[in-house]
């Protein structure tokens, strides 16, 4: 069974700029997490899905904002990036997170310029 | 707000010596308990976790954690590591049914040969 996969690995953008990432979760489950990953701050939740319907989200500006498609795909758009988005954006995914382990990707790394 | 505190930033075994990793949350309602590790150039994953139940939770690769509600404890453990235990280990707790993980700043383990 093919893992949780998230594209691209690696994103370079400068201040000012949009980037979208992607999320593949693993095939049947249909709740996606993302999280952010950085050194001063550490693992900080975003927000989560299921079914298309964002059921909780963490403490981040408007500018970070998501959706999930039909297909279980998810994906998170950061707008107008500032140099303090540079990080490891991680998506986990599970059957149903009221029961279910998470299972995490590999993670993009975003760099802000 | 829910957080959780980890004791302990950075620690150095030697082979075959006992591990024990704090954790302590602040939330008083019903929670979920999560340990993940993260082994280096590897994603995170699962180590084991607790929903309801038996609160002594056994694990992958031996190691296991026990939930002490009275102290919103939930502590690791592993009475003899290994070199190959040498990774960045998680605690993490999210309300039940709130969908939103919450991790500690997590703990860095380095066994010594």
């Amino acid at each position: 069974k093919a893992g949780v996969t998230q594209t691209p690995r690696y994103l370079i953008k400068t201040r000012g700029q949009q980037v979208t990432l992607s999320c593949s979760p693993i095939s049947g489950h249909r709740s996606v997490s993302w999280y952010q990953q950085t050194p001063g701050q550490g693992l900080q939740f975003l927000f989560e899905y299921f079914s298309e319907t964002q059921r909780n989200k963490g403490n981040f500006p408007g500018r970070f904002s998501g959706r999930q498609f039909s297909n279980s795909r998810s994906e998170m758009n950061v707008s107008t990036l500032e140099l303090g988005d540079s990080a490891l954006y991680l998506c986990a995914s599970s059957i149903d997170r009221a029961t279910d382990t998470q299972y995490f990707g590999p993670g993009t790394r975003l760099t802000v310029l | 707000a829910q957080s959780v505190s980890q004791h302990n930033h950075h620690v150095i075994l030697s082979e075959a010596a006992s591990l024990e990793l704090g954790c302590n949350y602040s939330y008083g309602g019903t929670v979920n308990l999560f340990w993940y590790v993260q082994y280096p150039g590897q994603h995170l994953q699962l180590l084991l976790k607790y929903f309801s139940g038996d609160p002594l939770v056994k694990g992958i690769k031996g190691f296991e954690a026990e939930f002490i509600k009275s102290k919103f404890s939930f502590n690791l453990r592993k009475p003899s590591v290994q070199w190959s235990d040498t990774a960045e280990y998680f605690c993490a707790v999210e309300r039940t049914g709130g969908f939103k993980t919450i991790f500690g700043a997590g703990t860095r383990l380095f066994v010594k040969a």
